[in-house]
């Protein structure tokens, strides 16, 4: 599988910030990225799916206008949390499918606070 | 319904147990994944299954495509085993994650 780094590990912003966490795929030129959100004691819950060049899918009930996803390069998506609010606090994922999207590799994560 | 089932949400064991983690599902699956979050939530891929047994170290996967039903299994259960194992169904394009079981070994 791909060798995934994501960063920051962990961000405290004020209320009304906009944060931006990064997704790198080192050693696979990925064309696809998820990205989840997990609330403590839950699940893993998709986002969306970043797609290289293109709009990204957003799962139903995921505000595309408050989590943008760019993925300008083969290696790299961003997901911006625009005008954050202390509900937004959460855990966010990303993850790399490589070899037919059958090896998932995964983010090390990413703990947003939102004061 | 949650396409995918897993049981049991907590489990905790003694030290050298034999443990079993359940996962069915509903949908039609390209591939299954074993997944293991430590608390500090980082997720690692454990075994990636579309039929039969895997087998790494102490621990043991196996998939029965029929019944749409998986287990993952922990021979001689250590303290750095505990953590959440999340079972994770790929179909077509899509992920389906379930709820995760929290394991605690206790020493």
């Amino acid at each position: 599988g791909a060798v995934v780094s994501q960063h920051p590990s962990w961000v405290i912003c004020k209320s009304g910030t906009s944060v931006k966490i990064e997704c790198r795929s080192l050693d696979f030129q990925a064309t696809t990225m998820f990205w989840y959100r997990q609330f403590p004691k839950q699940s893993l819950m998709l986002m969306a799916t970043s797609n290289e060049g293109s709009k990204a899918t957003y799962e139903q009930g995921v505000e595309k206008d408050k989590f943008l996803i760019n993925h300008a390069s083969l290696t790299l998506s961003t997901l911006t949390v625009t005008s954050a609010h202390p509900e937004d606090s959460s855990f966010y994922i990303c993850s790399v499918p490589s070899t037919g999207a059958n090896v998932l590799t995964f983010g090390a994560g990413s703990r947003l606070t939102v004061l | 319904k949650n396409e995918v089932e897993q049981s049991p949400q907590n489990l905790t064991a003694q030290e050298g147990e034999f443990i079993t983690i359940n996962c069915s599902y509903s949908v039609g699956i390209s591939a299954l994944h074993w997944l293991q979050q430590h608390p500090g939530g980082g997720i690692v891929s454990l075994f990636m299954l579309s039929s039969g047994k895997k087998k790494h170290g102490r621990l043991i996967a196996t998939i029965n495509i029929q019944e749409k039903h998986s287990s993952l299994h922990i021979t001689a259960s250590h303290p750095r085993d505990s953590a959440v194992y999340i079972c994770a169904v790929g179909s077509g394009n899509q992920f389906y994650f379930g709820t995760g079981t929290s394991l605690t070994v206790i020493p």
